[in-house]
């Protein structure tokens, strides 16, 4: 079992729509990654959280530590949002950071 | 050019020969990680150096998988003998320094083993 799930797998919506992508991981991660991929197999990195909220443009993410939960939503899609968004963490261990990834979310948003 | 840069992007190697594939962090970034992301998986961890020091080799799949970053900056990871299952993208990332940092990638190298 993976250690940090994401759902849905795949999603499609219509251009405008607001979107939510949820991630849940049952290890304890000091923080909370979130990534985009684009085809072609760059990864951006959107934000790194450790609690509360954070926004940037049309994308906000959100964390909550205790339900070891974290949301990433996107306000008014569009179709360049189309990606692969992957949530990811690193252990709470000191010197070294690695990530555990999570499966990806495919986003497909259609004009 | 200030992002984390790899090379080659694209590599076909047949079955059972070596390849070498190059990362250059950001410049100043302390910590490297290679990542393997086999296609339509997420990426997997394989190894992290702080400065020059590997300090994490524990997601290399087996001892034909080499890495090294002898100055502390470029890092190259070699796999020996290659095989069908090392075809993936190979990612790396930087950090600024030790400690929980946000992780700049690299656009990657794709493997194919024929």
């Amino acid at each position: 079992k993976n250690e940090v799930e994401q759902s849905p797998q795949n999603l499609t919506a219509q251009e405008g729509e607001f979107i939510t992508i949820n991630c849940s991981y049952s290890v304890g991660i000091s923080a909370l990654h979130w990534l985009q991929q684009h085809p072609g197999g760059g990864i951006v990195s959107l934000f790194m959280l450790s609690s509360g909220k954070k926004k940037h443009g049309r994308l906000i993410a959100t964390i909550n530590i205790q339900e070891k939960h974290s949301s990433l939503h996107i306000t008014a899609s569009h179709p360049r949002d189309s990606a692969v968004y992957i949530c990811a963490g690193p252990y709470s261990n000191f010197g070294n950071e690695k990530l555990t990834f999570g499966t990806g979310t495919r986003l497909t948003i259609i004009p | 050019g200030a992002g984390v840069s790899q090379s080659p992007r694209y590599k076909v190697a047949k079955r059972g020969q070596d390849v070498a594939l190059r990362c250059d962090p950001i410049s100043g970034h302390v910590s490297l990680f290679w990542y393997q992301q086999a296609l339509g998986q997420g990426p997997e961890f394989l190894t992290y150096f702080q400065n020059e020091a590997q300090l994490d080799k524990s997601g290399l799949p087996s001892d034909r998988f080499f890495a090294e970053r002898p100055e502390g900056s470029v890092s190259t990871l070699k796999i020996q003998r290659t095989q069908q299952e090392d075809s993936a993208v190979y990612l790396c990332a930087s950090s600024r320094q030790g400690g929980v940092w946000e992780q700049y990638f690299g656009p990657g190298t794709r493997l194919t083993v024929t």
